[in-house]
């Protein structure tokens, strides 16, 4: 079952500009975190975000969730070419006893040089 | 760093075959999960374990099994593979039960199935 959805579905961005990623989900969640996936690669957490927080910052990774809307977005501040990567965004489902994650679809970056 | 290897990059299979995918994880991590990857459904969970000899369905569970014999290693099995198996297919792991626990990704297996 999908829960989070990631908006836009591809974002393309020319070198320094920043670029932002919103994630929509549906249920109550613990935490939310963002991952990476370079073409053809795995993934890669970069940040994890708890549902008492409202901001984190991680470099030029800055992360926002709003519980009450019940989404999250993601901006990366003057990117670069090698931040091209698809982008997800995964909620935490507790399954029993232990903790699954569910990812979106993700967002396809490309930044131009 | 946690290091999470997956046999094979590539593999060509043929309908009908088993095939055996397998994880092995160095950082003594106890949950580990089996993904697939296809265009338009980003990422889907076949199946986990948190524990060896454990297992626990996913959402796809449908034509495939799990061995975790080890706790470093968990393999992925498709018992006939089929045409709609071909996929690419991410293994993942993370420390224990504890909640926010970040997954650390394989490189992948991308299965194709002829």
């Amino acid at each position: 079952s999908q829960q989070g959805e990631e908006d836009p579905q591809a974002l393309s961005i020319q070198e320094g500009e920043n670029a932002t990623m919103n994630c929509s989900y549906k249920t109550s969640i613990n935490n939310l975190q963002w991952y990476r996936q370079n073409s053809g690669r795995g993934l890669v957490h970069l940040i994890l975000i708890r549902s008492n927080e409202r901001e984190k910052h991680s470099g030029r990774l800055r992360v926002t969730l709003d519980t009450s809307k019940k989404s999250s977005s993601l901006l990366i501040t003057a990117s670069r070419a090698a931040d091209t990567a698809s982008y997800f965004c995964a909620t935490d489902v507790p399954e029993g006893g232990s903790e699954k994650l569910v990812f979106g679809k993700g967002t396809k970056l490309t930044v131009n040089p | 760093d946690v290091k999470v290897t997956q046999s094979s990059r590539y593999l060509v299979k043929r309908t009908g075959e088993k095939v055996f995918l397998e994880c092995v994880q160095d950082m003594d991590h106890e949950n580990m999960f089996w993904y697939r990857q296809d265009p338009g459904l980003g990422l889907r969970l076949i199946y986990f374990s948190y524990d060896v000899k454990m297992k626990e369905k996913g959402d796809i569970p449908e034509g495939y099994s799990v061995s975790r014999e080890k706790k470093e290693r968990f393999s992925l099995i498709l018992e006939s593979a089929s045409t709609n198996q071909t996929s690419m297919y991410l293994c993942a792991s993370s420390l224990d039960r504890g909640v926010g626990q970040p997954q650390h990704f394989g490189d992948g297996t991308r299965l194709s199935i002829l």
